[in-house]
């Protein structure tokens, strides 16, 4: 099974600052990584697929990197609304896995 | 605008089975892959298993012993069945939506049902 470990487990950020969140996969997925957000008491939202593509709907202010096993999720000028859970999750080998979270909190 | 919704019991005691069923509208289930994931309290996301309209279906290796996912096209709906529970199995369960073929990511999901195991 993939492991994939998120870090740091919490990052505190000021509004309209820049955001880094990083996932490492415990082998290589090429670019077979998904990103969600999630916020307390919701179902997690899809931000971004094959590493690099936002989702319909997603603001242009997400963006997605990486290939291989290291990947980055950027969240240029964060607001108000960003501020949750973010998961990463590779669907390259089965069992498909998620990280374990990046808490974005108000710094 | 497609949704899903689980249903099912929100209590089950230890060493019986859990059973929630997802309801989705606004769309067909015909021609898509579903799947249940699951999350523990405070905790992060675990995959179930996930069932193509055919009625295809792959588990998660950690769970295959005790799971099945089943489909009914003619109502919508897919299911869950998960045998033998231990408090370890008290989670949030998500039903979602595979983007397309191929494309094992969710676009979709229901809004999650606490499931908690105990007598």
């Amino acid at each position: 099974e993939i492991v994939m470990t998120q870090s740091p487990a919490t990052l505190s950020v000021s509004p309209g600052e820049r955001a880094t969140l990083s996932c490492r996969a415990s082998q290589s997925i090429s670019s077979n990584l998904a990103w969600y957000q999630q916020k307390p008491g919701q179902a997690p939202r899809l931000l971004i697929y094959g590493a690099s593509t936002r989702a319909t709907g997603i603001a242009a202010r997400f963006s997605g990197g990486g290939s291989g096993t290291e990947f980055t999720l950027i969240i240029s000028s964060l607001q108000s609304e960003d501020f949750a859970v973010y998961y990463c999750q590779q669907y390259n080998n089965w069992p498909y896995t998620f990280g374990q979270g990046t808490k974005l909190e108000i710094k | 605008q497609v949704q899903l919704q689980e249903s099912g019991p929100g209590l089950v005691k230890p060493s019986e089975t859990l059973s929630l069923t997802c309801t989705v509208s606004g769309g067909s289930i015909n021609h898509y892959y579903w799947s249940w994931i699951r999350q523990p309290p405070g905790s992060g996301l675990e995959w179930i298993g996930y069932i193509y309209y055919s009625g295809s279906t792959n588990y998660n290796p950690s769970l295959k012993s005790r799971v099945t996912i089943s489909i009914d096209t003619s109502k919508n709906q897919f299911s869950l069945r998960l045998s033998s529970v231990t408090a370890a199995d008290t989670a949030v369960y998500y039903c979602a939506r595979h983007f397309r073929e191929g494309a094992p990511y969710f676009d979709y999901w229901g809004q999650g049902t606490l499931v908690t195991v105990s007598s």
